[in-house]
Parts: structure tokens; C-alpha cells; sequence
């Protein structure tokens, strides 16, 4: 079983639809959790990370970790056609100095 | 150039050939890492090197893979009679180095094809 689980979709939603992206995970050690944007034929972009447990707003984008569960979740609202992408789930236990564990993402159509 | 930088963009080979992958990191950037991702896969951590030192090569396969950094910022993958198991987009990653700041830089990675 991987370290990380990620829903694997493909999801597809109408323009304005709220999104939810989720991941569970089993190394207790992970102590950052970040999500990662992937383009066709790109390279994953970071949207955002966060520390231990909580939740982190920047935008449309809502960052959720609950470490007692091994959960964690991205919300998108409002979404746009511009948000169709893969996208990834990463954690690690030093981040900064060592590996990060992606999950296999989930693939997003935002229809207009 | 501002970003990372991966060469070539596109490789085929045949079964048993030897292949080198090249990645230029951001300037500056002390750590770099090169991942693996398979189609419908994320990627999958091969190797991490913190300036000129491997400090973590566990995520290497097998001993067909080696990789290389030897003045600390260029570094090239080397693939020992590939597979076809091998064809993947080989990803190249670099970060500032120092703890809390572990945002990955991306290149647009190497899509190796292997027949």
C-alpha cells in the first residue's frame, strides 16, 4: 500500500463549481503537506503547503490537515476553466531537506 | 535562465542503450532532486542531493541509475542499459536548501522512451 492515497478521479464540474480534492496518507512523520498544480507536459507547480494540523486560505484556495485522521483536503471555489489541471498532494518530513511523497492526483475539468 | 532547465526535452532509445539526462537548477539553489512519474502516476522520488553530496539516493531503483552533481549545481541522470520499464518523464527539482523553505522548482522534465 502507498504512503500516500490520492481520489483519483478524473473529476469534472460546471464554472463556478466548488471543489473538493482529497488525500489520506500512513506515515505518522509527515509534518508538511503541500499541493502541487500540473499542467499537461509541465512540471507540478506549488499552490500551497502548510504545517502540521489546520486549515490555510489564499484566494479561492482553502488548505485543510487533520493529522489525527491522516487527512488532508483541497477546496477550489468558484472555479474556472483556468483551474482544469492535475492536481497533486505532497508531504515530507523536513521540508527543505529532504523528499517529498506525492500522491498520483487527480485530474479537474472546470467546464464553462 | 530563471527557471529550471532540462535536456533533452525528448529522448528515444533502444532496450540496452546508456542515456544521460541533464538538469540545471536555479542559481543559488543548494538542494536538487529528481523524481520519476509514470503516466497517471505522481511523481516518484529518486534522488536528492543537498550541494555536491547524494544525502539521500533511496528512492534509486537499482544500480542501472546513478546520478551526479559535481560542482553543486549542474547534474545529469545516467541510465545503464535501459529497460523499457525505464520510459517515464524523468523530473528534475530544485529548493533553496535551508529548512521551512521546501517549495519545489520544477523543470518541464525529460520524456524518455525506451523500445
Amino acid at each position: 500500500q502507498k504512503e500516500v492515497e490520492q481520489d483519483p478521479g478524473p473529476l469534472s464540474v460546471p464554472e463556478g463549481a466548488i471543489v473538493s480534492l482529497n488525500c489520506t496518507y500512513s506515515n505518522s512523520a509527515f509534518q508538511y503537506f503541500m499541493w502541487y498544480r500540473q499542467y499537461s507536459r509541465k512540471g507540478p507547480e506549488l499552490l500551497m503547503y502548510t504545517y502540521s494540523s489546520g486549515n490555510k486560505e489564499d484566494g479561492r484556495f482553502t488548505a485543510q490537515v487533520d493529522k489525527s485522521s491522516k487527512y488532508i483536503s483541497l477546496f477550489i471555489r468558484d472555479s474556472q476553466p483556468s483551474d482544469s489541471a492535475t492536481y497533486l498532494c505532497a508531504m515530507s518530513a523536513d521540508w527543505g531537506a529532504g523528499k517529498s511523497t506525492f500522491g498520483d492526483g487527480t485530474t479537474l475539468t472546470v467546464k464553462p | 535562465g530563471a527557471g529550471v532547465s532540462q535536456t533533452p526535452s525528448n529522448k528515444v532509445t533502444e532496450k540496452g542503450k546508456y542515456v544521460e539526462l541533464r538538469c540545471d537548477p536555479i542559481s543559488g539553489h543548494t538542494a536538487l532532486y529528481w523524481y520519476r512519474q509514470s503516466l497517471g502516476q505522481g511523481p516518484e522520488f529518486l534522488i536528492y542531493f543537498q550541494g555536491t553530496g547524494a544525502a539521500d539516493d533511496s528512492g534509486l531503483p537499482n544500480d542501472r541509475f546513478f546520478a551526479v552533481r559535481p560542482e553543486g549545481s549542474v547534474s545529469t541522470l545516467k541510465i545503464q542499459r535501459t529497460e523499457r520499464g525505464d520510459s517515464a518523464v524523468y523530473l528534475c527539482a530544485s529548493s533553496p536548501g535551508s529548512l521551512n523553505t521546501g517549495e519545489l522548482f520544477f523543470g518541464e522534465g525529460s520524456r524518455l522512451t525506451v523500445l
